[in-house]
């Protein structure tokens, strides 16, 4: 198994709602990635863990909130967002941070806050 | 900091002409270097890569070779199809502890 996979792949939530992004990956990466992409412009970095431990939050606001079970699922979990936190959910993963193997990303979730 | 650089698009060409799109980047130390591709409506894929200095990553017809002297990994193809018309990201990963650096990215529309 050499992906990535995220449900859901579109999600509309209003903003007093509570949702989870998912991804899943068996490749056994001990790294994995949370990324936003806003239309027409590159992935924003918002989270990394290594080794299932938090290693890099990009000062990203308390309304999203990672969590990494196990080394192979993480979560993204959404509560009370704005309409402009509507945007394409990309995760990935590597084998290290770092990794100069390269990183896999899954398709995203496509996120409508109403 | 480390940064990434590509040309401003769209890059607008027709069936078969010559593609290049310059990418080039700010890092210390020996970063490894990624070429993404993404279709519309779709996530990221892994286009090349190249991990040290003259390395020449190559897939599905596209070519970018490390030039560390320039600091440049360009992407190359000799023959654009209408199936490669996407958005084109050019990425870093500095060290370890880090995670991917894009460039803004460059988009390509090729018409028949």
């Amino acid at each position: 198994d050499t992906e990535v996979t995220q449900t859901p792949k579109h999600l509309v939530m209003g903003m007093t709602n509570k949702k989870s992004l998912k991804c899943e990956q068996h490749m056994g990466h001990r790294a994995m990635y949370w990324y936003k992409q806003k239309a027409k412009k590159p992935p924003e970095l918002m989270f990394v863990y290594s080794y299932e431990k938090l290693s890099i939050n990009e000062s990203v606001p308390s309304r999203f909130s990672p969590e990494c079970p196990n080394s192979s699922l993480l979560n993204l979990h959404l509560h009370a967002l704005q309409p402009e936190d509507s945007a394409l959910y990309l995760c990935a993963s590597s084998q290290e941070t770092g990794q100069v193997g390269g990183y896999t990303f899954g398709s995203g979730t496509r996120l409508t806050v109403v | 900091g480390d940064s990434v650089t590509q040309m401003e698009g769209p890059v607008t060409l027709s069936e078969e002409a010559f593609l290049t799109i310059n990418c080039t980047y700010t890092a210390t130390g020996y970063p490894s270097l990624f070429w993404y591709v993404q279709y519309p409506g779709e996530g990221l894929q892994l286009l090349l890569k190249a991990t040290k200095a003259d390395d020449k990553g190559s897939n599905k017809g596209f070519e970018a070779t490390y030039r560390k002297e320039t600091t440049s990994f360009h992407l190359e193809k000799g023959s654009v199809q209408v199936s490669d018309s996407a958005v084109y990201f050019c990425a870093l990963s500095a060290r370890a502890g880090t995670a991917l650096i894009f460039g803004k990215g460059t988009t390509l529309s090729v018409s028949s």
